[in-house]
């Protein structure tokens, strides 16, 4: 069974440009979520979706978007970046049921220049 | 919303010290409770988790206390290895439905050989 899969791996982005980060979750796997991973931070919350709808999104500004397509793939969009965008973005998915354990892609490093 | 602190975030041990660490969560209703390790340039890999029903689980030199009249909960790793080495992240959750676990912000465990 693959894994999460998160393109790409590395981006260096200018301020005030904008970028997409893809996320591809486990097959069946209905639920991606997003975070963003700065040294001494941890794992911020960034949003979930589950079968295409934002079911939950954290304390972030609305220059981060995200959606979902019908295949469960994700997209993260952030526009007019910022130098404290730099960060390690992760995503993971999620089966259905009461217990799941989220399963996370290997990130994708961006940095702002 | 769900709030969790983590304690320490740095620990240096010798290889066959015991190590712990200790998180405390505000959420009343959280009632799952995951572990990760994240090794250097890796992904966050679920290693034990324990559900708000059971006060302690332990896997080989692995285990994990809670507490929910304290709200805390604890992972102690004995005989540490070097391959130890790497940043542990708690996570609370109320599973069912929407599965959105906050995270610590992390303990970064350093086992010297």
């Amino acid at each position: 069974k693959a894994g999460v899969t998160q393109t790409p791996r590395y981006l260096i982005k200018t301020r005030g440009q904008q970028v997409t980060l893809s996320c591809s979750p486990i097959s069946g796997h209905r639920s991606v979520s997003w975070y963003q991973q700065t040294p001494g931070q941890g794992l911020q919350f960034l949003f979930e979706y589950f079968s295409e709808t934002q079911r939950n999104k954290g304390n972030f500004p609305g220059r981060f978007s995200g959606r979902q397509f019908s295949n469960s793939r994700s997209e993260m969009n952030v526009s007019t970046l910022e130098l404290g965008d730099s960060a390690l973005y992760l995503c993971a998915s999620s089966g259905t049921g009461l217990i799941t354990e989220a399963f996370f892609g290997q990130g994708t490093r961006l940095t702002v220049v | 919303g769900e709030n969790v602190e983590q304690h320490p975030s740095t620990l240096s041990v010798q290889e066959g010290d015991s190590a712990v660490i200790k998180c405390t969560y505000s959420d009343s209703a959280s009632n799952y409770f995951p572990w990760y390790k994240q090794e250097l340039g890796k992904r966050p890999q679920l290693i034990i988790d324990i559900r708000s029903n059971v006060g302690e689980k332990k896997d080989q030199r692995i285990a994990v206390t809670l507490n929910k009249t304290a709200k805390h909960f604890s992972l102690h790793i004995t005989e540490t290895q070097p391959e130890d080495s790497a940043v542990y992240f708690c996570a609370a959750s109320e599973a069912g439905g929407s599965y959105i676990p906050t995270f610590g912000r992390g303990t970064s465990l350093i086992v010297h050989p």
